[in-house]
């Protein structure tokens, strides 16, 4: 029940398109749920972070959508640029605080030329 | 403000030796959190400690690992007796009291091969 599923396992998008990353989670305590950026070789980076009392947060070119109901949460990057490309992990925790998160498996994006 | 510093960046170790990793958080942070990172997988939470407390330990292996997070200096965490298994990125994150709305940092990480 603490498991948080992520697809694709790989994605690969044309410069300027739209990324999208998948996570669906089956523990109902979670309520606060980042998205990570890990480039290879440094530590994830904190890129946007969503709670369940809003359905869309928007960051720049970074969306999450959240759907409560269906226990799911995206990620969407809008105008893909190859300094995009990286690996990106869902989170989800419980208690409202960054304590103890339960990652996705991650999601390694290539933006190409 | 210096982020969150791991040392060392690489260790080696042979099988059955000890591994000392260190974590100093970013100034003003007193929580830390170690996570494990096994090639081509996500990150797995460790353990929690706020200065000389260990706070969850839930995702500590019960043998050969400890923590701990000492009222002045870095916190370390200790590996006895590696194996090849243990052959991770393990990485460190701090946060100050109460992090709500911005999550916490993690450092760099440190690459630990057992050979």
């Amino acid at each position: 029940q603490q498991q948080v599923k992520q697809s694709p396992q790989s994605l690969i998008v044309q410069k300027g398109g739209i990324s999208i990353i998948n996570c669906a989670y089956e523990n109902t305590a979670f309520d606060y749920f980042p998205w990570y950026q890990q480039f290879p070789g440094k530590g994830p980076a904190l890129l946007i972070a969503i709670r369940p009392d809003v359905s869309e947060k928007k960051e720049g070119r970074f969306t999450i959508s959240f759907n409560k109901s269906a226990k799911q949460f995206s990620l969407h990057i809008m105008d893909s640029q190859p300094g995009d490309s990286a690996t990106y992990f869902c989170a989800a925790s419980r208690g409202g605080t960054a304590s103890k998160l339960t990652f996705g498996t991650g999601t390694r994006l290539q933006v190409t030329l | 403000n210096a982020g969150v510093m791991q040392n060392p960046r690489h260790l080696v170790r042979r099988r059955g030796q000890e591994a000392r990793l260190r974590c100093s958080p970013m100034k003003g942070h007193s929580h830390v959190y170690w996570y494990r990172q096994l090639p081509e997988e996500g990150l797995k939470f460790m353990v929690y400690l706020q200065k000389e407390n260990i706070i969850d330990e839930s995702g500590m292996p019960k043998e050969r690992f400890s923590a701990e997070f000492p009222k002045e200096g870095p916190s370390i965490l200790r590996i006895q007796q590696v194996v090849r298994g243990d052959s991770a990125a393990y990485f460190c994150a701090s946060s100050r009291e109460g992090a709500t709305n911005y999550g916490y940092t993690f450092g760099s990480g440190t690459r630990l091969t057992v050979v």
